[in-house]
């Protein structure tokens, strides 16, 4: 099957460092790529969307500036947290999919902590 | 825009006992559907997907969802629970036309041997 991985899975930083989160399609290629961010007992919250070498499309509320993406190949996107800070803490897990109209597959996600 | 919404964020029971999660989705026009499943300590799989067809959908490891377009519902059952369905389920909606998905909050599962 489709498999997605993410490095690292977990990640300490501080408090106004960056940190770059690597997510990969192993055995497809991804023409889109998304991610997520999911707070503790809570839901998966869609940050942006991310197509093979073009911007990525964030949802309202997440600022670009702050979280860049780059998806600059069929098998990797990228998230950079720009100038962690402690409430950027969470879980971010990305998802790939081949195309429109095919399953979206997982990452097992990223842990980060921000101190 | 659409949302979803999952009635039960926890449910407990024994296993053997029959299974059936709520989900609503609000979206104005033709949805996919999806049900996910995420294991303790792992990521999201797909248990099932309702793009078009017969209402009523058969998944993995005995799942299954019916579609029911005029309650805007797409209920997720099981009819015997085992152990090691304890896990978090969270029911999805894309457009027809998009592959955005929009989770709703979840529902934690505890199967009690």
């Amino acid at each position: 099957g489709a498999v997605v991985s993410q490095h690292p899975s977990w990640v300490i930083c501080k408090s106004g460092t960056s940190v770059k989160i690597e997510c990969r399609s192993l055995d497809f290629q991804a023409t889109t790529m998304f991610w997520y961010r999911q707070f503790p007992k809570q839901s998966l919250m869609l940050m942006a969307t991310s197509n093979e070498g073009s911007k990525a499309t964030y949802e309202q509320g997440v600022e670009k500036d702050k979280f860049l993406i780059n998806h600059a190949s069929l098998t990797l996107s990228t998230l950079t947290v720009t100038s962690a800070h402690p409430e950027d803490s969470s879980f971010y897990i990305c998802s790939a999919t081949p195309g429109l109209g095919y399953e979206q597959y997982f990452g097992p996600g990223t842990r980060l902590t921000v101190t | 825009a659409q949302s979803v919404s999952q009635h039960n964020h926890h449910v407990i029971l024994s296993e053997a006992a029959s299974l059936e999660l709520g989900c609503n989705y609000s979206y104005g026009g033709t949805v996919n559907l999806f049900w996910y499943v995420q294991y303790p300590g792992q990521h999201l799989q797909l248990l099932l997907k309702y793009f078009s067809g017969d209402p009523l959908v058969k998944g993995i490891k005995g799942f299954e969802a019916e579609f029911i377009k005029s309650k805007f519902s797409f209920n997720l059952r099981k009819p015997s629970v085992q152990w090691s369905d304890t896990a978090e389920y969270f029911c999805a909606v894309t457009g027809a036309a998009g592959n955005k998905l929009t989770f709703g909050g979840g529902t934690r599962v505890l199967v009690k041997p």
